[in-house]
């Protein structure tokens, strides 16, 4: 089975500080992706890899960087942490060699859920 | 933009059957899904309908799909406590980067014994 695996299941951070959010998928997946959960508005797309060392803005990339220098490898960046980005951070994974109908089959981690004080 | 809505909470009793509707924006979609999230966990794809399709039944679940009203609804038969999660609705669309998908906000389904 595909193992999407976090580093943290629970962090705590205060306001200003630098925070890195840890994502390692076990499948050679291309395509890695970071969404942040909040109640009542679901699951919404932050930033995404399609290669190493490629990255591209989701819905809501203020305030967050990625890096994604090795392919089983995805880290989300909170350069300067603030109290609006206390929520449950999801890394997925998703890849073009499948035999799924589609590539949009995404494999999710357990979640980091993130408090900044 | 591409919109998913659903409404936030369901609750039935154990053995009942349980109806999560889901409404999308986007005609394009080619396939539309449906994702569990157990407590605790990360989110699971469920089961999943290609567009041209009005029904999908998968052991207790079934799918349909109101291609012209854009309504796409997911039924458990025989709910037990176990089907306790938050389902996701999702619909895909393509961008400059490939194939995509938007959730929408989710529904708790609350089973009670």
């Amino acid at each position: 089975d595909v193992k999407v695996t976090q580093s943290s299941r629970y962090l705590v951070k205060r306001t200003g500080e630098k925070v890195f959010l840890e994502c390692v998928q076990d499948m050679d997946h291309e395509n890695m992706f970071w969404y942040r959960q909040d109640p009542g508005l679901g699951l919404r797309l932050i930033y995404f890899s399609y290669d190493v060392k490629m990255k591209e803005k989701g819905d809501i990339p203020e305030g967050y960087s990625v890096s994604r220098e090795k392919k089983e490898r995805f880290s989300l960046i909170l350069e300067s942490a603030s109290t609006n980005q206390t929520s449950m951070y999801l890394c997925a994974s998703s890849t073009l060699r499948t035999d799924f109908p589609t590539n949009e089959k995404l494999f999710f981690g357990s979640g980091t859920q993130l408090s900044v004080l | 933009g591409e919109d998913v809505e659903q409404s936030l909470f369901l609750s039935v009793r154990e053995g009942d059957s349980s109806v999560i509707n889901c409404t999308y924006t986007d005609s394009s979609s080619t396939y539309l899904y449906w994702y569990k999230q157990e407590p605790g966990a990360g989110l699971q794809l469920l089961t999943y309908i290609f567009s041209n399709m009005d029904m999908k039944q998968d052991q207790r679940l079934t799918v349909l799909l109101n291609k012209k009203d854009k309504h796409l609804s997911l039924r458990i038969a025989d709910t037990q406590t176990g089907d306790s999660a938050i389902y996701f609705c999702a619909e895909s669309f393509i961008n400059n980067a490939g194939n995509m998908l938007t959730f929408g906000g989710g529904t708790r389904l609350m089973v009670k014994p």
